[in-house]
């Protein structure tokens, strides 16, 4: 089984609202990732958890938050968002954080801010 | 700085048509080069992944080439189908021992005409 799952589908959220996006990976993976993607473009990283802890943040602003409350779950808290920031936002997982592994991703959480 | 390329942007064939897909890549310090689809408004589907050391690799009617002295990746699709329509992304994972992210290649939409 290769699958990430990521709910909701859609979100429609205002400016002044507080919104998770939940992701979620029952394969023993230890690194999980959040991307962006605007339409037509390519997905751009924001975050890595490996084992748990934040690897990387990509200079992401701090209205998104993520969060790895176990190696299976990676949520991103989303509070005072812009309209810029409609887009897809992609879960991926992989085995490990070494450079070896395929990522796998989830189907998206298609945003709108409002 | 990684940069990937992908050319043509958009490719439209008839049912049947063997075709060729191109990725290119700036810096051959990689650890792998990961091929997806995506499919308008879904998330990525993991086609083929081949590591810096290997030449080739097979998945079904698709057949993946790297020659990272040359900064090179190409994908061969044999007898094209209508299902293969989708946006193929190129990505390499860089070996630059420190943020070893994925960088994505725009893509190339690809149309096969029944």
């Amino acid at each position: 089984d290769t699958e990430v799952t990521q709910t909701p589908k859609h979100l429609v959220m205002g400016m002044t609202n507080k919104k998770s996006l939940k992701c979620e990976q029952h394969m023993g993976h230890r690194a999980m990732y959040w991307y962006k993607q605007k339409a037509k473009k390519p997905p751009e990283l924001m975050f890595v958890y490996s084992y748990e802890k934040l690897s990387i943040n990509e200079s992401v602003p701090s209205r998104f938050s993520p969060e790895c409350p176990n190696s299976s779950l990676l949520n991103l808290h989303l509070h005072a968002l812009q309209p810029e920031d409609s887009a897809l936002y992609l879960c991926a997982s992989s085995q490990d954080w070494t450079g070896w592994e395929t990522q796998y991703f989830g189907p998206g959480t298609r945003l709108l801010v409002l | 700085k990684q940069e990937v390329t992908q050319i043509p942007a958009a490719l439209s064939v008839p049912e049947g048509e063997n075709l060729v897909l191109n990725c290119s890549f700036t810096d051959s310090a990689i650890y792998n080069l990961q091929w997806f689809r995506q499919d308008p408004g879904k998330g990525l589907t993991s086609l083929l992944l081949i590591q810096s050391s290997q030449r080739e690799q097979t998945s079904g009617r698709l057949n993946a080439s790297l020659d990272k002295s040359s900064g090179r990746s190409t994908v061969y699709i044999a007898a094209s189908q209508p299902g293969d329509s989708a946006t193929y992304l190129c990505a390499v994972r860089g070996d630059q021992g420190g943020s070893e992210k994925l960088v994505f290649g725009k893509g190339m939409k690809l149309t096969v005409n029944p």
